[in-house]
């Protein structure tokens, strides 16, 4: 079956370190989306592609990069892992612009001490 | 103003019983809407879409009004595997097509 998965699903990095989060779709689907969530903010876009070689910046962008060599793996970077960059990323996608409801991966958990 | 504006709740709802929970938008120009459920500490799934002429899928029912700009969800029958956080979803037209998320609204079922 087609799914979407995260990788890890947990993760404790210390302050300064470069981490990448992993997020791979079978579905084929042409956008991919990367969200933070904590308590108190809901679901708050990071960035997301629409495409291969198409990336944009969400409203909390800052301090995050992602790149998109293909239709299946959108990976997040942290630069310099910050203490306020501890959260739980979720990955989605969706299938076009017209097909809009996302489909979301299991989350990854990190803690940057 | 928030973009999407949810009732936190909880809302704590014996079995059985009917649930009824709306979202306000402030778009007027917004286009498609969702609610999705989020389990403690699982990912978002959705739960369905919201159409113009109102929508039903089981014992959910989700409805649109534009003229007041809300949607809401109205879950019949309430079962304890219903307690969930709710989540409503916009996408304004200008949006370059991104879901606008609600906070979400957190639903207990007791026995």
């Amino acid at each position: 079956d087609a799914e979407i998965t995260q990788s890890p699903r947990h993760k404790i990095t210390e302050t300064g370190r470069q981490v990448t989060l992993a997020c791979h779709q079978t579905w084929n689907h042409n956008n991919m989306f990367w969200y933070r969530q904590d308590l108190g903010h809901g679901l708050r876009l990071i960035h997301y592609s629409y495409g291969v070689q198409d990336t944009n910046k969400g409203e909390v962008s800052d301090g995050y990069s992602v790149s998109r060599s293909n239709t299946e793996d959108l990976p997040l970077t942290l630069e310099s892992a910050a203490s306020s960059q501890t959260s739980v990323y979720f990955c989605a996608s969706s299938e076009s612009r017209q097909q809009l409801a996302q489909y979301f991966g299991p989350g990854t958990r990190l803690l940057v001490l | 103003r928030k973009e999407v504006e949810q009732d936190p709740g909880p809302f704590n709802v014996p079995e059985g019983a009917t649930v009824a929970f709306n979202c306000t938008y402030s778009n007027s120009a917004s286009q498609s809407f969702f609610w999705y459920r989020q389990d403690c500490r699982k990912e978002p799934k959705l739960l369905m879409s919201v159409y113009s002429s109102g929508n039903e899928d089981g014992s959910f029912t989700a409805q649109l009004n534009r003229a007041s700009q809300y949607i809401s969800l109205l879950i019949r029958d309430s079962k304890l595997s219903d307690s969930a956080t709710y989540l409503c979803v916009v996408t304004p037209m200008d949006s370059n097509y991104q879901l606008i998320w609600g906070a979400g609204t957190k639903l207990i079922i007791k026995p």
